[in-house]
């Protein structure tokens, strides 16, 4: 069955630290899907990144990497010197390969991670 | 940033009244999906549509009901509000092509209070 755990229920940072947010996940699959969303205190969901099982190289965006190891089903997500504006929520999400026809793709969220910056 | 809308985006309800969320999008994506956000249990498919008139329940579908009679309109109705269904809704888009997982973008949410 899928599965993902966020171990880390809230995270206060000071600005300017960084700070790594775990995502571990399990699936039976070869073929899957790992994402992150980001959700502000406004409440809206913000994707960030999605990655595919084969894909293993490490993502950077500006102050965001992504870090996707299949060896042990991790795909963990690090802010660097981070701002009081990355204060917010974050889910990672797994989805396994479509399945064609009119199935949708599944996705399983985790419980999220609250992350606080503090100026 | 994909062109998604709800409405309202907030309501205050009584318990036994009828409900209608809308979602509009302006993406002309094939898929659609309403999820309901609730502490404890994160985020659930309640239902989702693969196009005009085609729609399929997801993992929490019981009290809700969906219609799609355009491709760019998803309506979430309760049809009689309980407690329980006090929530934030998400829409949530998909292109909907032929394989590979796709990325599912969200609207802004809807607050319900029902009382």
């Amino acid at each position: 069955a899928q599965k993902v755990t966020q171990a880390q229920t809230e995270i206060s940072v000071v600005e300017k630290e960084d700070v790594t947010l775990d995502c571990v996940y399990e699936t039976r699959d070869t073929t899957y899907y790992l994402f992150w969303y980001k959700q502000p205190p406004s409440g809206e969901l913000v994707f960030l990144i999605r990655r595919n099982s084969f894909d293993e190289q490490n993502e950077i965006s500006g102050r965001y990497s992504w870090n996707f190891q299949k060896s042990t089903s991790s795909f963990n997500f690090t802010i660097t010197a981070s701002q009081v504006v990355d204060s917010a929520v974050y889910f990672c999400a797994l989805s396994e390969a479509y399945l064609g026809g009119t199935s949708y793709d599944k996705v399983i969220f985790g419980p999220g991670t609250s992350l606080s910056v503090i100026p | 940033d994909a062109g998604i809308t709800q409405s309202p985006r907030h309501k205050v309800t009584e318990t036994g009244t009828p409900v209608t969320l809308r979602c509009h999008q302006t993406e002309n994506h094939r898929y659609m999906y309403w999820y309901r956000q609730d502490p404890g249990h994160g985020l659930r498919l309640i239902h989702y549509s693969y196009g005009v008139k085609d729609t399929d329940k997801g993992e929490v579908s019981d009290g809700y009901s969906v219609s799609r009679s355009k491709t760019e309109d998803f309506l979430l109705t309760l049809e009689s509000a309980t407690s329980s269904q006090t929530s934030v809704y998400f829409c949530a888009i998909s292109e909907g092509r032929q394989g590979g997982v796709e990325t599912q973008y969200f609207g802004p949410g809807t607050r319900l209070l029902v009382l």
